[in-house]
């Protein structure tokens, strides 16, 4: 069973609008992280956010936010006044403390599309 | 400062050279990682370098030699390789140490883009 799961290929927005990219996950150690990345066609995987299991607040950082739930084992990364920079692949990772040995898990990621 | 470096960012080689792949970071991070990602694809993890020792091998062909010279460099050591491995290689590191691994953040370098003729 496929532990990330990243279910839009591809998205379009339009700038300085927010969107929403989705993320839902299978894990049953209680604890576990979970990060978003930027990658660019330049190649190189740019840390987003993070959310860990037992926060209980939603992670934010500058114009990105985490939407997380638990229980709906989701983590979507919302991306507010979108610019054309945004335009990258975007990928949800998962650690866990106590199973697969700490690997990171990736999904399949998002193409994010900004359109001017 | 979040920096990993990585030397080449382009490399050409035959199937018959040797190559080396460099990847240095200053964070004082104790866990360094290589990692594959073809196109549109997402990373697959390589090998795992925890405190300079070899701790993870996802049973990748020996023509890829990993070395941990010292807690801030990792290299990796190319021979032999097949067309079908040209990728872009990734490496990583993070904190060790600090609570669980699932609150350790990987940083990524900005890769290597290999092409094996």
């Amino acid at each position: 069973a496929q532990k990330i799961t990243q279910t839009q290929p591809g998205m379009f927005v339009q700038e300085k609008e927010a969107v929403t990219l989705d993320c839902t996950y299978d894990t049953s150690d209680p604890s576990y992280g979970l990060f978003w990345y930027k990658q660019p066609s330049s190649g190189e995987m740019i840390f987003l956010i993070y959310q860990g299991s037992y926060d209980q607040q939603n992670a934010t950082e500058g114009r990105y936010s985490l939407n997380f739930q638990k229980a709906r084992k989701s983590a979507n990364l919302v991306i507010s006044a979108s610019q054309l920079g945004d335009s990258a692949m975007y990928f949800c990772a998962m650690r866990e403390d106590n199973t697969n040995a700490g690997k990171s898990t990736f999904g399949d990621g998002t193409t994010l599309t900004v359109k001017p | 400062d979040t920096e990993v470096t990585q030397t080449p960012k382009h490399l050409v080689m035959g199937m018959t050279n040797k190559k080396s792949l460099k990847c240095e970071q200053h964070m004082g991070h104790r866990a360094m990682y290589w990692y594959k990602q073809k196109a549109k694809k997402p990373p697959e993890l390589m090998f795992v370098y925890s405190y300079e020792k070899l701790s993870i091998n996802e049973s990748v062909p020996s023509r890829f030699s990993p070395e941990c010279p010292n807690s801030s460099l990792l290299n990796l050591h190319l021979h032999a390789l097949q067309p079908e491995d040209s990728a872009l290689y990734l490496c990583a590191s993070s904190q060790e140490g600090q609570g669980g691994l699932g609150q350790e953040t990987q940083y990524f370098g900005p890769g290597t883009r290999l092409l094996v003729l």
